[in-house]
């Protein structure tokens, strides 16, 4: 199985920071990789698939890049509603596999 | 847009059978595959497995001995077995779209359910 690795497991930030959170394949996977969002209580919610394509409806200050084995989700200004965990997900090959989540916290 | 909904148990003995159902409202069911995913603080996401509306499936091989899943389509509903359970069973059960797509390409699990606690103890 493809292993998913993220980084960092958590950080600290202030509303209107930049934050990147990466993601690292450990294989080849060409774009094939989503991005969510994960609230306290709450069922992920997809941000992000294809590596940079936003999913209706999420705002455009959150962008990925990314291909092959390195990736990054960047959110350009963190609102208050962007506290949250964030994972990454290949769709390249069966079985899907997660990276282990980047909690972001409020500085 | 779909809603997903899982019902079942949410206390279940050691080594007995998990069993989880979800229900699909609001769109087509059909033409779909649905998946299975778990979530724990030692494991974190986990892929158990999807099934297609005519019942093929595709299961993650470190549960694959113990994973079956059946679907129902006159019901719009999709359901998980997972026998001889133990602790480390332990966790949120979400059911999710498997793939979707539109005309800017293709995407994995989206919507999700909202997910159900199950214990093994």
């Amino acid at each position: 199985a493809v292993q998913m690795t993220q980084s960092p497991s958590s950080l600290s930030a202030s509303v209107g920071d930049r934050v990147t959170i990466t993601c690292r394949a450990s294989q080849d996977i060409r774009s094939d990789l989503g991005w969510y969002q994960q609230r306290p209580g709450e069922a992920p919610k997809l941000l992000i698939f294809a590596t940079s394509i936003l999913q209706t409806g999420v705002p455009s200050r959150f962008s990925g890049s990314g291909s092959g084995t390195d990736f990054t989700l960047t959110v350009s200004s963190l609102q208050p509603e962007d506290f949250a965990t964030y994972y990454c997900v290949q769709n390249y090959n069966y079985p899907r596999t997660f990276g282990q989540g980047t909690k972001v916290e409020i500085k | 847009h779909e809603q997903l909904q899982v019902s079942g148990p949410g206390l279940v003995r050691p080594s007995e059978t998990l069993s989880l159902t979800c229900t699909v409202s609001g769109d087509s069911f059909s033409n779909y595959y649905w998946s299975w995913i778990r979530q724990s603080p030692e494991k974190g996401l986990e892929w158990i497995g999807y099934i297609f509306h005519d019942g093929r499936t595709k299961y993650n091989p470190t549960l694959e001995s113990r994973v079956s899943m059946t679907v129902d389509p006159s019901e719009n509903q999709f359901s998980l077995r997972l026998t001889s359970v133990i602790a480390a069973d332990t966790g949120v059960y979400y059911c999710a779209k498997e793939v979707g797509c539109d005309s800017r390409g293709c995407w994995t699990f989206d919507p999700w359910g909202q997910g159900t606690q199950v214990i093994v103890s």
